[in-house]
């Protein structure tokens, strides 16, 4: 049974501030890995992808990835109450085509004004 | 360009019942996948079609069936509905590829199905 579990929240953090989300999976096989925001009510929303070890860099947001350790990560730099949502980590296999989601249950940013 | 687009947007059944869940893919895009979203939970894989065939399938029951159409259109059935279905049906859809890379899926918005 594939896993992947989210540092459990609800995460509070002053605007500004340095948000960090973490997660972890357990099939070593995975090879993609994806953060998702999710807005109350709405559907998710792909924020940011990574697939080899190290950081990736996209406006106010850095994904980290560390296969031998199985553990990914989210910061989120001044962030903004607008940030405020679930933010949900996805875990896929390596393969040709597009591969299912494993998806861990999220953790709930609240970003304070 | 449209996205992806998920009919209807609620829908509220009685247990026993059959539902079945519609979605358009984006344009451009040939895969479809379905997940299932309880509230507070994270979204879980039920299927994946392509080529109108069912590729892959995740840990539900046979009660959950689906078809994909020439156009790449698909339906989500759910028969002898339980309580436990209400949830966050969610379709995904992507372009399917020969090579090591992950084409991204985008969502759509989404069906909220209640049984009563």
């Amino acid at each position: 049974q594939k896993e992947v579990e989210q540092n459990s929240g609800p995460l509070s953090v002053p605007e500004g501030a340095i948000a960090s989300l973490n997660c972890t999976y357990s099939d070593r096989g995975s090879q993609s890995f994806f953060w998702y925001r999710q807005y109350s009510g709405k559907s998710p929303e792909l924020i940011m992808s990574i697939y080899s070890n190290g950081d990736k860099e996209d406006g106010r947001f850095t994904a980290q990835l560390n296969k031998a350790s199985q553990y990914v990560s989210l910061l989120i730099r001044d962030s903004q109450p607008s940030d405020s949502a679930t933010y949900l980590c996805a875990v896929s296999e390596a393969g040709g085509s597009a591969r299912q989601l494993t998806f861990g249950s999220g953790t709930q940013l609240t970003v304070l004004p | 360009d449209a996205g992806v687009t998920q009919s209807p947007t609620h829908l509220i059944k009685t247990r026993g019942q059959q539902v079945t869940l519609r979605c358009s893919p984006k344009s451009g895009h040939d895969t479809v996948s379905w997940y299932q979203q309880a509230l507070g939970q994270g979204p879980q894989f039920i299927f994946q079609y392509y080529e109108e065939e069912e590729r892959q399938r995740g840990n539900f029951p046979d009660r959950f069936s689906g078809h994909q159409f020439p156009n790449y259109s698909s339906e989500l059935n759910v028969n002898a509905l339980l309580l436990g279905d209400s949830a966050l049906y969610l379709c995904a859809s992507s372009l399917s590829a020969g090579t090591l890379s992950y084409y991204g899926y985008t969502f759509g918005s989404g069906t909220r199905l209640t049984v009563v």
